[in-house]
């Protein structure tokens, strides 16, 4: 079935950036999507990224997608204390979304 | 502003208590989700619905139950709570089938 698959932990310094990765099995997810949860709340929708596209900046944030691959990943410039969180990738063509395991990133001062 | 509300943060129920916990979406969304998630597990799905009145099971939905009678909330329902759904438990909505998912603030349920 498919799957979606990411490291368990991050860690780095402040200022430093941080690049959480992700592998997917479903070739068809149309749109690709990376989510942030904070400790004791929900996912909140960190950004996505069309699945016709190689790259999506927004501020800090640039997403690369390497479709061959299969190959998704999230970089974070100047990474701050506020990001530490647990970072989801998620894909989904026609059925539901498939989420990762998720990536606890921890950010050291 | 999109909403998704769960109506408790934090839960505390005793062994084999009939659960219910509700979920409320103010987006008009033709589908929506409950998944529980574990430390290692990451989220789970339990119970799905595309429609008013149906209910398709997710990836585990043995103990738990489902109730979609309005568009706008779904219901989660623990028949008879144990120790191993001690969890966080996330609701969440999307307009399409495999677009952008909403979620609420999630559910933090103790059995005892």
């Amino acid at each position: 079935g498919e799957d979606v698959e990411q490291s368990l932990f991050l860690s780095v310094r402040e200022g430093d950036s941080s690049v959480i990765n992700c592998t997917y099995t479903d070739s068809s997810s149309t749109y690709l999507y990376w989510y942030k949860q904070e400790p004791g709340a929900g996912l909140q929708l960190l950004t996505y990224i069309f699945s016709n596209m190689d790259m999506k900046q927004d501020q800090r944030l640039t997403v690369l997608l390497n479709k061959k691959d299969k190959h998704l990943s999230l970089r974070i410039a100047d990474t701050q204390t506020g990001d530490s969180a647990i970072y989801f990738c998620a894909g989904g063509s026609q059925g539901n979304l498939i989420f990762g395991k998720g990536t606890k990133l921890s950010v050291k001062p | 502003d999109v909403k998704v509300t769960q109506s408790s943060r934090y839960l505390v129920k005793r062994t084999g208590e009939k659960v219910f916990l509700e979920c409320v979406q103010d987006m008009d969304h033709e589908n929506m989700f409950w998944y529980r998630q574990d430390p290692g597990l990451g989220l789970r799905l339990i119970y799905f619905s595309y429609d008013v009145k149906m209910k398709e099971k997710g990836d585990i939905p043995e103990g738990y139950s489902v109730s979609r009678e309005k568009k706008e909330r779904f219901s989660l329902i623990l028949e008879s709570a144990s120790t191993n759904q001690t969890s966080m438990y996330l609701c969440a909505s999307s307009p399409l089938p495999g677009t952008e998912a909403f979620f609420g603030q999630g559910t933090r349920l103790t059995v005892v």
